[in-house]
C-alpha cells in the first residue's frame, strides 16, 4: 500500500477558476501535511502546510485536512497560467522523520 | 531570503566511479535530508541527518551511499560506485527545529553513463 496517493492527473482548469487536489494517506500516525509545487526540472517548492483537522488558508491556496478520512486536498482560488506545474502531497510522522511523497497531480491553467 | 543550494549543478560520471554530492543547508537548521527523483517518478527519501548521525534511512540508501557533515556548513551525499540506476535529481532539504517547514535545494543531476 502506497504511503500517499495522488491522482496523476493531468488536471485541466480555465484562467480564474478554482482547481481542486486531493491526496489521502494511509497511515494514522501522520502529524503533518505538506503541499509543494514543482515546476518541470526544478525542485519541490513549498505552498503550505497543515496539522490540524479543518481548513487553512494562505492568499489563493486553501489546504483541507479530514484526519478521520485520510484526507487532504488544495484548493487554488482565481487559478492562473503560472499556476501550471505538478502539485505534490507529503506527509511527515514526526519532526526529524522523512516526508512521503505522492507521485503529484499535474495541473495545467488554461488561459 | 535563507536558501539551501547545491553543488555542482550536473554531474556525469561513468558506472562504477565514486561521486559526492554537496550541500549547504539552511544556516540555523538541524535537520537534513536527501532525495532523488528519477525522471518521471515521485520524489523518494533516501536518508535524514540529526546532530551528527543518520536518524532514518530508506532501502535505497544502501552500502554504497553515505553522507556527512564535515564541517558546521555542508553537508555531503557519497555514493561509492555508481550503477546506471542512480541517474536522477538529488535534492538537499533541511528544516528547522520545529521539523515542519522543510526546504529544497535545487537539485544535482547526476547522469551515469
Amino acid at each position: 500500500q502506497k504511503e500517499v496517493e495522488q491522482n496523476s492527473g493531468p488536471l485541466s482548469v480555465p484562467e480564474g477558476a478554482i482547481a481542486s487536489l486531493n491526496c489521502t494517506y494511509s497511515d494514522r500516525g501522520s502529524q503533518s501535511f505538506f503541499w509543494y509545487r514543482q515546476y518541470s526540472g526544478k525542485s519541490p517548492e513549498l505552498i503550505m502546510f497543515i496539522y490540524s483537522n479543518g481548513d487553512k488558508e494562505d492568499g489563493r491556496f486553501t489546504a483541507q485536512l479530514n484526519k478521520a478520512s485520510q484526507y487532504v486536498s488544495l484548493l487554488i482560488r482565481d487559478s492562473q497560467p503560472s499556476d501550471s506545474a505538478t502539485y505534490l502531497c507529503a506527509v511527515n510522522k514526526d519532526t526529524g522523520n522523512q516526508f512521503y511523497f505522492g507521485t503529484g497531480t499535474s495541473l495545467t491553467v488554461i488561459p | 531570503e535563507p536558501e539551501v543550494t547545491q553543488t555542482p549543478s550536473h554531474q556525469v560520471t561513468q558506472m562504477g566511479q565514486e561521486v559526492i554530492l554537496r550541500c549547504v543547508p539552511i544556516s540555523n537548521h538541524l535537520y537534513f535530508y536527501w532525495y532523488r527523483q528519477i525522471l518521471g517518478q515521485k520524489v523518494e527519501f533516501l536518508v535524514s541527518f540529526y546532530n551528527n548521525e543518520i536518524s532514518e534511512k530508506s532501502e535505497i540508501f544502501d552500502d554504497q551511499f553515505s553522507v556527512e557533515r564535515p564541517d558546521g556548513s555542508n553537508f555531503t551525499l557519497k555514493i561509492r560506485s555508481t550503477k546506471l540506476e542512480d541517474s536522477a535529481m538529488y535534492f538537499c532539504a533541511s528544516t528547522g527545529s520545529g521539523g515542519d517547514e522543510q526546504f529544497f535545494g535545487p537539485g544535482t543531476r547526476l547522469t551515469v553513463l
